[in-house]
């Protein structure tokens, strides 16, 4: 069975660092896309980023490349979404999606369950 | 930059009656449209792919059809458990890939 999980709910303050993971199992983790959705409070889903990591090729979309990195570490099956400087506007429920396809052209056959990300003075 | 469009925003329909959300894209996506269900508090849900075929053990009242620039998710016959949001996603346009969503339906018991 196919898993995407999730690290916890995290709280930060404005210009923290932060790093969220997901953690794949039930697969090959180096031959599918994984991408980052980001779902702000009441708000509908927005495409941050893909990830291959077999080779760690990256790919973000235009509106958040620059603002957060993503990675992989192959060795423990897990995918990352780092900020280094965190604002208030990062409020926000992150998802780990996964292709459904093996290629990049392809839905998202699986979601994790979210982390909730809250930045607050 | 593909824009999808949804509508309408709020869809309000009887249990056991036949609900029709559209979406639209600013180009053409050719087949590469995927439909997503999602529940207060819960992660998306994959319905249907490749703008008709459903996805595994979503019932069969749920259908996709269009190509191209119009796109349709049909429920034939609601159920309680049909009431969420719907979302429609293009996986076509590359490079580089942006995997644009709509901006949702929310599907309300009338």
């Amino acid at each position: 069975e196919v898993q995407l999980v999730q690290s916890g709910a995290e709280v930060k303050k404005p210009g923290e660092s932060l790093k969220i993971s997901c953690k794949g199992s039930g697969y090959s983790f180096t031959n599918y896309w994984i991408g980052w959705v980001r779902q702000m409070p009441g708000k509908g889903l927005e495409w941050m980023g893909i990830i291959y990591p077999g080779d760690s090729d990256t790919r973000y979309s235009p509106s958040f490349q620059g603002q957060v990195t993503i990675s992989a570490d192959k060795s423990i099956s897990t995918a990352y979404l780092q900020w280094s400087s965190l604002k208030a506007s990062d409020s926000a429920i992150y998802y780990c999606a996964r292709l459904g396809d093996t290629g990049m052209v392809a839905h998202v056959g699986y979601w994790g369950q979210g982390t909730l990300v809250t930045v607050s003075s | 930059e593909i824009v999808m469009t949804q509508s309408p925003a709020t869809l309000s329909v009887s249990p056991g009656e036949r609900a029709t959300l559209s979406c639209r894209a600013s180009q053409s996506v050719s087949s590469n449209l995927a439909w997503y269900q999602q529940k207060p508090g819960q992660a998306p849900r994959l319905l249907i792919y490749g703008a008709s075929t459903r996805a595994t053990g979503i019932p069969a009242r749920f259908s996709g059809s269009g190509s191209g620039t119009e796109f349709t998710l049909t429920i034939s016959s609601l159920q309680s458990e049909d009431f969420a949001v719907y979302y429609c996603q293009q996986y076509h346009h590359w490079p580089p890939p942006t995997y644009t969503f709509g901006q949702g339906t929310k599907l309300e018991i009338k």
